[in-house]
């Protein structure tokens, strides 16, 4: 059965540090997401890819899809206190779709 | 849009009793997804549906659990005999297969607690 593992689990920064996330696939992918979590919210959309190669930007938050489409990365700039929470990949290669465990970001004033 | 509503927000139970989950997707999508989430773990796939017609189920969802969507619509996740371990946040999340890609839009879920 396919999976997605993220790496790393949790992770804590301090304020205006730059940051990466990763998302593994064991199978190519149709398509990944990124959602984040705070605790006692829902889960917020942050970006949707699709292509092989691509690389979306919103703030200063990027994600790219590796060419095979088996690996992504999610990228923080200069992150703030804002940013904290839980960072969730979802993706599928049929027609189900799958979450990563999930990185816990702290980040710290 | 009124975006994915899932009712009740909350239930708790007693340990043996059966709970009846609802999930209202975004009208014109037509696939729709049922997670469970316990605290500190990333929600875990549990089953989807595309129309009325339920295409995948997790090891997860063992004979106690059921989930339908009869016309397409709405769907029901119902629990039978629950269990301590049944406790969780049941999310729901529904998609438009095609056009849009698959952006999955959530429900804020039902926390159920069995006591």
């Amino acid at each position: 059965s396919q999976e997605l593992e993220q790496s790393p689990q949790s992770l804590i920064v301090q304020e205006g540090k730059n940051l990466t996330i990763n998302c593994t696939s064991s199978k190519t992918l149709y398509g990944l997401y990124w959602y984040k979590q705070k605790y006692g919210e829902g889960l917020i959309f942050l970006m949707m890819l699709q292509k092989g190669g691509e690389e979306k930007s919103h703030e200063k938050i990027t994600a790219k899809l590796d060419e095979k489409k088996q690996q992504s990365s999610l990228h923080i700039t200069a992150s703030q206190p804002s940013h904290a929470g839980i960072y969730l990949c979802v993706g599928g290669s049929q027609g189900n779709l799958i979450f990563g465990k999930g990185t816990k970001l702290s980040v710290k004033p | 849009d009124t975006g994915v509503s899932q009712d009740p927000r909350h239930k708790i139970t007693k340990r043996g009793q059966n709970v009846t989950f609802r999930c209202d997707p975004i009208s014109e999508h037509n696939r729709l997804y049922w997670y469970r989430q316990t605290l500190g773990q990333g929600p875990e796939f549990l089953t989807y549906f595309q129309n009325e017609a339920q295409l995948e189920k997790s090891r997860l969802l063992s004979d106690r659990f059921s989930a339908e969507r009869p016309k397409g619509s709405f769907s029901t996740l119902e629990i039978q005999r629950t269990e301590q371990g049944d406790s969780a946040m049941y999310l729901c999340a529904s998609s438009l297969d095609g056009a849009l890609g698959k952006k999955l839009f959530f429900g804020s879920g039902t926390q159920l607690s069995v006591l």
